[in-house]
């Protein structure tokens, strides 16, 4: 079965740090671009981050350009988003998503989502 | 940036009726190289990650109903739910994959009436 697993949110403080993670299953992860989505209580969705398939490839949203870091382990079959200097508007479910990009070198939507990891930043 | 919009905010339709949603971006995501519009539908159920539904504008992702159906080009677009049924209550979200960033619209909130 294809799965995505998110984990690693929790409550931190404005201006703490948390790395989230996401696990890839039964597909070969290493063969496709990933991104994370994250959605606002009740609010939309917003596209955050992606990495192409070795790492080479990153891009970032203004919102958060300079302060999350996204990777990747193929090893490992994981992608993590490493987010620093955290603020109350970063508070949102946190998704990670796969982009068949390397099929035929162009952009792809989101095919397969993860559950989302649930990250609050609050004193 | 490409900014996507959608309309209406919400509907409400009758079981067994027409749902129609439309998206605009602010400028095209038809790519000239491949002739493909890089437009995407996903739909939202309450506590559930999106769903991805339709892509390339009118392509049906596999195991998507029939009565799902994409339309458009350029930068306006449709999503249709031939005959709605229960199971379709949810927020529906088009979104753009031409170029970073990969915007989303605001959704539309559709529901039985």
């Amino acid at each position: 079965e294809v799965q995505l697993v998110e984990s690693g949110g929790g409550l931190v403080q404005p201006g703490g740090s948390l790395r989230l993670s996401c696990v890839a299953s039964g597909f070969t992860f290493s063969n496709y671009w990933m991104h994370w989505v994250r959605q606002a209580p009740g609010k939309g969705l917003v596209w955050v981050s992606r990495i192409n398939h070795d790492g080479s490839d990153i891009t970032y949203a203004d919102s958060v350009k300079g302060r999350f870091t996204i990777s990747r382990d193929n090893a490992k079959n994981t992608v993590y988003l490493q987010m620093n200097s955290l603020r109350a508007e970063d508070t949102a479910v946190y998704y990670c998503a796969r982009d068949n990009h390397l099929r035929d070198g162009y952009n792809h939507p989101m095919d397969v989502w993860g559950q989302g990891t649930t990250v609050t930043v609050s004193s | 940036d490409i900014v996507m919009t959608q309309s209406p905010d919400s509907l409400a339709v009758s079981l067994g009726e027409r749902a129609t949603i439309n998206c605009k971006s602010s400028q095209s995501v038809l790519f000239s190289s491949n002739n493909k519009n890089y437009l995407a539908w996903y739909q939202q159920k309450p506590r559930q990650p999106p769903k991805l539904l339709i892509y390339w504008a009118s392509t049906r992702e596999s195991g998507v109903p029939d009565r799902f159906s994409g339309s458009g080009s350029g930068t306006d677009f449709t999503l249709t739910i031939s005959s709605l049924q229960a199971e379709d209550v949810a927020v529906y979200y088009c979104q753009h994959y031409y170029n970073p960033p990969f915007s989303f619209g605001p959704g539309t909130t559709v529901d039985i009436k």
